[in-house]
């Protein structure tokens, strides 16, 4: 089964400050996706990549970068944090490559701005 | 834009009764649809996975596609008190077109011993 990892798993951040949440998987998928998640919104997809390199934009970007070093890393980024980005961020990796198209979760980090 | 909806929005049924929960999706052309589960303050835990229309079972847990009707339910066997927790549908178009996932706003479901 897929391993995706993330870190920090909670964070307490002030307004205006940088944020970098992390991500890493180890079973070399080619996809990537970070999705927040906010009671009466379910979950966003923020930004997602094809592979080492790519980034692209999901259905709510602003306020975020993110960054694809390599196949197992993937990070988003809060230059300037705000207290509406409070929620919790999910990471996921997936790939149909072989067969039909799985997605798999990582726990989650709860990112508190104050 | 993909739509995807979920009913009831919180379901409390009795241990060993079955459960039945119902999404919704807007776009006929979507091909790949799952249910989650999430435990509070947890993540999302893949329950079962179906692409084409019909019934798939995964343990305890049956998705039944139509995507004639634009449903996708899914059926819990004799739940536990330990299913308790929020079951979210996805729905997505496949790796040619992103992967990426749309989903409702979940089905918090209550099982009472």
């Amino acid at each position: 089964e897929a391993a995706v990892t993330q870190s920090p798993r909670n964070k307490v951040a002030v307004t205006g400050g940088k944020v970098t949440l992390s991500c890493n998987q180890t079973n070399n998928h080619n996809n990537m996706y970070w999705y927040r998640q906010d009671t009466g919104h379910g979950l966003r997809l923020i930004h997602y990549s094809y592979g080492a390199g790519s980034t692209e934009k999901g259905d709510i970007p602003d306020g975020y970068k993110a960054s694809r070093p390599s196949q197992e890393n993937f990070s988003l980024i809060l230059e300037l944090a705000t207290p509406s980005q409070t929620s919790v961020y999910f990471c996921a990796s997936g790939d149909g490559l072989g067969g039909p198209y799985e997605q798999y979760f990582g726990p989650g980090t709860r990112l508190t701005v104050l | 834009q993909q739509k995807v909806q979920q009913s009831p929005e919180s379901l409390t049924v009795s241990e060993g009764a079955m459960a039945s929960l119902n999404c919704t999706f807007s776009d006929r052309s979507s091909d790949n649809f799952r249910w989650y589960r999430q435990h509070s303050g947890k993540g999302l835990e893949v329950l079962v996975s179906i692409f084409s229309d019909g019934e798939k079972e995964e343990g305890s847990f049956t998705a039944h596609l139509n995507r004639a009707s634009l449903h996708v339910f899914l059926h819990i066997r004799e739940p536990q008190p330990s299913d308790s927790a929020l079951y979210l549908c996805a729905v997505s178009m496949g790796p040619g077109n992103t992967g990426k996932l749309i989903f409702g706003l979940g089905t918090t479901l209550q099982v009472q011993p």
